[in-house]
């Protein structure tokens, strides 16, 4: 079946730091979504997009849909403790319209 | 009360036992979901509900049944359960787009029923 590759896997910074994330897919979506889980939670959405170049901001979160709509990344300006968690990419495929999801980027913020 | 909610938060069962699990939406979408979360794995779309008719079943066992008496309700009657099904699960809710078989809109989630199977 179809796959996301959403990477890096994990990531350790300073608190501060700016974090960019980014998934890939060797389909077409028509969707971008990016979710946050944090521990014993479910995920919750972050910013969706719905088309290609869209460059959508949430506070200190931006997200951009790829031109060639097979990608999309998160950025999070000036980490804070409580950016802590995992973030998951989510993209509708162009084809049956189903949403699929990453396994996720783990956030970590060092003292 | 607002959004997603999910009973239990955590439950812990043996192989021999029967339960359920309930999640129940309070923003007036119509397709409802269920989602199995393991360890390092993406999330599992089990089943979908599209005005309470099951649209979709991702080959999930037997040992899982889902019911869907209205639109704000879903629920996953659990029983015979193997060790390897102790996950995370989730329930979402979407707006359904009328007239398109299978389209999923943007899904909002519950914070899911933590499940140990002994």
């Amino acid at each position: 079946g179809q796959q996301l590759n959403q990477s890096p896997q994990s990531m350790f910074i300073q608190e501060g730091e700016d974090v960019s994330m980014n998934c890939t897919s060797s389909s077409i979506f028509n969707t971008w979504l990016w979710y946050k889980q944090d521990p014993g939670e479910g995920p919750v959405l972050l910013i969706a997009l719905y088309k290609a170049g869209e460059l959508t901001s949430n506070g200190r979160l931006t997200a951009q849909f790829g031109i060639t709509r097979k990608d999309s990344f998160l950025n999070i300006s000036a980490s804070i403790p409580s950016d802590v968690g995992i973030y998951f990419c989510a993209g509708r495929t162009s084809g049956d319209d189903k949403i699929i999801f990453g396994k996720g980027t783990r956030l970590h913020i060092l003292p | 009360e607002t959004g997603v909610t999910q009973t239990p938060r955590h439950l812990v069962m043996g192989m021999t036992n029967k339960k359920s699990l309930k999640c129940e939406q309070h923003l007036g979408h119509n397709a409802m979901y269920w989602y199995k979360q393991s360890a390092k794995k993406p999330l599992e779309l089990m089943f979908v509900y599209n005005f309470k008719e099951q649209t979709e079943n991702n080959s999930v066992p037997s040992r899982f049944s889902p019911e869907c008496p209205n639109s704000s309700h879903l629920f996953l009657h659990l029983h015979t359960l193997q060790p390897e099904d102790s996950a995370l699960y989730l329930c979402a809710s979407s707006q359904a787009a009328a007239g398109l078989a299978g389209h999923q809109e943007t899904q909002y989630f519950g914070p899911g029923t933590r499940l140990l199977v002994l």
